[in-house]
């Protein structure tokens, strides 16, 4: 299986403050992602990157930033973070190149904004 | 754009009971299908997928059939064991688009 680890695993930061989560993976996977979990809305895609310093915008993109100047490395940043930001966030990578590879996630950030 | 409906949960069920989970589809293109699993406190697993009309796609004792005339992927389990007990996510990824697209999922609990 890929590596893919996330971290941090928890945080609780303070509202307006920035917050950078990272995703690194020890393969060179082209394609990685960034999800939110929130009840009720299952998985929307924040950001995305297919290579090194090619990343696109996702469903829910307002208020997230991210970077990608290492095939290992996929960071997301938000930039002020608010309440409506607490959520659980998954990174994921892609194993192949098509529609018909699935993903391999990482085991998620618990992010609380107060 | 291309929309995922699971049927709305919580399930409860008792060990040794039949589980379906419903899920259809809209795509613009000709979708590859995708069952996840989510344990408590993980990230999401893929359990099974199926990447072309009436393809069966299983795993654990789990199973889905790609039916494009009804647009739809319906996950099935003939006898559910306690540790089934999980959140499932049906997903699609659709042509020339590599990115994942999720239904909400639904909470799925067995009973011993």
């Amino acid at each position: 299986d890929a590596g893919i680890t996330q971290s941090p695993r928890h945080k609780v930061t303070e509202t307006g403050t920035p917050v950078t989560l990272r995703c690194h993976q020890t393969e060179n996977h082209r394609y990685m992602y960034w999800y939110r979990q929130d009840p009720g809305h299952g998985l929307r895609l924040i950001h995305y990157s297919y290579g090194v310093k090619d990343t696109d915008k996702g469903e829910v993109s307002d208020g997230y930033s991210v970077s990608r100047s290492k095939t290992e490395d996929f960071l997301l940043t938000l930039e002020s973070a608010t309440s409506s930001q607490t959520s659980v966030y998954f990174c994921a990578i892609q194993q192949g190149a098509g529609v018909n590879y699935g993903y391999t996630f990482g085991s998620g950030t618990r992010l609380t904004v107060v | 754009g291309d929309s995922v409906t699971q049927m709305e949960g919580p399930v409860t069920l008792s060990e040794e009971a039949f589980l379906t989970i419903n899920c259809t589809y809209t795509a613009t293109g000709y979708p590859s299908l995708f069952w996840y699993v989510q344990y408590p406190g993980e990230g999401l697993q893929l359990l099974l997928k199926a990447t072309k009309a009436d393809d069966k796609g299983s795993n654990k004792g789990f199973e889905a059939t790609y039916r494009k005339e009804t647009t739809s992927f319906h996950l099935e389990k003939g006898s559910v064991q306690v540790s089934d007990s999980a959140v499932y996510f049906c997903a699609l990824s659709d042509q020339g688009d590599y990115k994942l697209s999720f239904g909400a999922g639904t909470t799925v609990t067995v009973r011993a």
